[in-house]
This record gives C-alpha cells, structure tokens and sequence, in this order.
C-alpha cells in the first residue's frame, strides 16, 4: 500500500527566503505526483503535476522536482512572500491511475512578513 | 464556472442524527470524487463516480455511509447514523478525466458530530 510523507510537518521562514517541501513516497510504481494548496477553511488547489516521465514541473516561483528511483519530490519556493503561507500537501497517483490519490498529511507553511 | 460547490459548509448535529452532504461538480467534468479529511489520518478518498456511476467505494467507512449522483450535476454523500468520530472535513472534487489532469476541489463542509 502506497505511503506518502512529508517533512516538516511546520515551518515557518521570515519573507525573502528559499525554501524546500519534502514529500516521501513508499512505492515508485507511481503514474504522476502532484503538489496542492490548502489555504485554512478552504479546499485543495493544484500546483504542480509531474507525469512519472518528468523530473520536474515549474510554475512561476515555484519549482517541484521529481526522483521515483528514490520515492522524493521537492517543491522549491522562490522568494517566498506572506501570501505563501498555507499547508502544502504532496499526493501520488498509483496503479496505472487506477488507485486513486494517496495524500501526505502536509507541510504547514508559514512566512513571517 | 463557479467551480465544485458543496453545503452546507458546516454542520453540527447530534449523534445519531441523518447527515446529508451535497455536491455540485464542475460542469463538463466525468469524475466526481468524494474525500475525507482529518487530522489522524489526513485525506482519504471514499468513493468516486465516473459519468454517474459508483465505480469504487472501497474507502467507504463502513454501510453507516452511502453515496449517489443521480445526475451529471448533483451529488450526495450520506451518513446515517452518524457518530462522533465520523467528525471530518468532507471534500467534494472533479476532474475531467479519472488521472493525469487537474482535480478541482471544493471549499468542503465541515461536519461535526456531538
């Protein structure tokens, strides 16, 4: 059964900074890893889709890699700016597609203005 | 589009009490997912639909929760009876295609079981 983690659990940088997001998978038999959003009371927001084909995916500041061989991504941060302050939650997608997506239980974000 | 609207956004209710969950998926989209979010165990999916049909509920707690979609707009996820543990954030999602692409999620509705 896939096993997605991520570490920290919490962080929290002053604004300016770079920053990298663990997230750890159990199986490398994935089909695609995506990195999401969640702002406090709201739902999930896609980021970031990596195909089990790509070793990486960039949207503006934000740069996710991708290594199955090892079960890693990272999502780096640019910059990082208050408005960034979220949870940040890593889910991969197994089976072929079939099994659905298996989620981390996320990286709390905080950036100190 | 207005994106996944789901209600109510919160509700408390008494153990034992019926909760109905509602779901209005994107239009256009094929896939709609039901998710559970908690603190223990963070998201799980429960069920998801594909053109309106159960395709797998395998993560349905147990017979206390059902889901239906009877049309292409309109969703459901039931409990009943409910009990406290059964306090979660319940996640609507759709996407257009079971993999691969965006998944849209709503804002959720926040159950709590006293």
């Amino acid at each position: 059964k896939q096993e997605v983690t991520q570490i920290p659990a919490a962080l929290s940088v002053p604004e300016g900074e770079n920053l990298v997001l663990n997230c750890s998978f159990t199986d490398s038999a994935i089909y695609n890893l995506q990195w999401f959003r969640q702002d406090p009371g709201k739902g999930l927001t896609s980021l970031l889709l990596i195909q089990s084909s790509q070793r990486e995916q960039t949207s503006g500041r934000l740069n996710a890699s991708l290594d199955k061989s090892s079960g890693r991504s990272t999502l780096y941060i640019a910059a990082s700016q208050p408005g960034d302050s979220a949870t940040y939650l890593c889910a991969v997608e197994s089976g072929g597609g079939a099994d659905g997506l298996t989620f981390g239980k996320g990286t709390h974000l905080i950036i100190q203005p | 589009d207005a994106g996944v609207i789901q209600s109510p956004r919160h509700e408390v209710t008494e153990m034992g009490q019926e909760v109905t969950l509602r779901c209005k998926p994107i239009s256009g989209h094929d896939y709609l997912f039901w998710y559970r979010q908690t603190m223990m165990r963070g998201l799980e999916l429960l069920i998801y639909f594909n053109n309106n049909v159960p395709i797998d509920d395998s993560g349905m707690p147990e017979d206390r929760f059902s889901a239906k979609m009877p049309n292409a707009s309109f969703s459901t996820l039931k409990i009943q009876p409910s009990e406290p543990r059964d306090s979660a954030v319940y996640f609507c999602a759709s996407a257009r295609t079971r993999s691969g692409n965006t998944i849209y999620f709503g804002e959720g509705s926040w159950l709590t079981v006293v």
